[in-house]
Order: C-alpha cells, then sequence, then structure tokens
C-alpha cells in the first residue's frame, strides 16, 4: 500500500511556463518531504525539500507547497527550463534513527523547447 | 570523487552466476542503503545499515545478501538471481540522526540476469 502517490506518470510543459507536479500522501505522521530529480543513467539527486510546519518552501526556480489537511504537496517549477526534462520523485521518511524514505512512483517532466 | 560511487554501472550474469556490487561513499556518512529500481515502479527499499549494522531488511530474498564493513563501504552479493531481478540498484547514504533526511544516491548498476 503505497503511503505516497505521484498519479501523473507524465507531464509536458512549454519552456518558460509554469510546471506543477503533485504528489499526495496517506500518512499524517510524517513531518518532512523532499523532491528529487532523476536523469537517464543517474541516480535521484535531492532537489528541495520542506518540513511539515511549513506550507511553502522556495529555492530559486523551485518552490514546494504543502497542504496538511489535504494531505496534498506540489513541486512548481518557473519558468520550466528543457534542462529540467527528468523523473520527479516526491518522499517521506518513516520514524526510526535511520529514517527510511518512501518514494511515489515518479512522474516523467518534459520542457518542450 | 562524487559523492556516492557505485560500481559496476553494468552488469549481465546468467542465472547460476556469483556476483557483487559495490558502493563507496566519500560523505561522511553513518548509514548506507540499498534500493531497488524496477520498469515504472517506486524506488524499493532493500536494505538499510545505520552505524555499520544492519537495522531493515524489507522481506528481501536471501538471494541478496548485503554487507557492511564500514560506514564508507556497502556490497550487495547476488548468487542464483531470476530473471525478474532485473532492475536498476541504487546506493545511497545519509546522516542517521541528522535533522534532514536527505539521501544521497550513487548512480546505480543496471543489472541483466539472463
Amino acid at each position: 500500500d503505497q503511503q505516497v502517490k505521484q498519479n501523473s506518470p507524465s507531464l509536458s510543459v512549454q519552456e518558460g511556463r509554469i510546471s506543477i507536479l503533485n504528489c499526495d500522501y496517506t500518512n499524517s505522521m510524517f513531518d518532512y518531504f523532499l523532491w528529487y530529480k532523476k536523469y537517464p543513467a543517474e541516480g535521484p539527486t535531492f532537489l528541495i525539500s520542506i518540513s511539515s510546519i511549513k506550507d511553502k518552501n522556495e529555492d530559486g526556480r523551485f518552490t514546494v507547497f504543502l497542504n496538511k489537511s489535504a494531505k496534498h504537496l506540489s513541486l512548481h517549477i518557473v519558468p520550466s527550463q528543457p534542462g529540467d526534462s527528468a523523473v520527479y520523485f516526491c518522499a517521506a521518511p518513516a520514524s526510526g534513527s535511520a529514517r527510511q524514505l518512501t518514494f511515489g512512483s515518479g512522474t516523467q517532466l518534459t520542457v518542450l523547447p | 570523487e562524487t559523492g556516492v560511487t557505485q560500481t559496476p554501472r553494468h552488469l549481465v550474469m546468467g542465472m547460476t552466476n556469483k556476483k557483487s556490487l559495490k558502493c563507496e561513499q566519500h560523505l561522511g556518512h553513518n548509514a548506507m542503503y540499498w534500493y531497488k529500481q524496477s520498469a515504472k515502479k517506486p524506488l524499493e527499499l532493500m536494505f538499510v545499515y545505520s552505524l555499520e549494522e544492519r537495522v531493515e531488511n524489507n522481506s528481501v530474498p536471501s538471494r541478496f545478501s548485503p554487507e557492511c564493513p564500514n560506514s564508507s563501504h556497502l556490497f550487495l552479493h547476488l548468487h542464483t538471481l531470476q530473471p525478474e531481478d532485473s532492475a536498476l540498484y541504487l546506493c545511497a547514504s545519509s546522516q542517521a540522526g541528522g535533522f534532514t533526511d536527505i539521501q544521497y544516491f550513487g548512480a546505480g548498476t543496471r543489472l541483466s540476469v539472463l
């Protein structure tokens, strides 16, 4: 039973427009969320995170929004660039001393020039 | 040196072979992880080592055997694999007990079992 879900397997956006990637979760105990980006033939790389005490975190072109009541988070990329084309995963850690990450299934973002 | 290095990058093996995947982290972390990524599936956590002790084994078949000789190195020993074990195997490391839960990944080993 997936605790972190990304229901859109793919998204295409025109260069310069906004990309919005969505993620839903079921475990209300999650207190921290992360987004990773993955290019083909590479491992996932950390992109941005948000603590559950916040509802927004911004880093340059990337902003993550958290709606705890809806158990929903989203990643906004603006403006989108062709180099942003990758698979994006959201993740959340379980409790414990080595907090294991539960990942969504990913969304393939394609930014069209 | 990149933060997390995995070797080999590609591996083809028969079902009766024995091989090992290697992971090395240069980040001073104290936790290491093995993940499996099959096509169109979420990353599946296989094993977690924290302070060189295994803290998680997510019902992984015994044909996969991890080894963590020190905090910088992690191995995954493979024997008598099945074709459905073909996947991308990713290693990651993190600082367990730290404020954030950021895991840093290697580039992965693409495994094909014939």
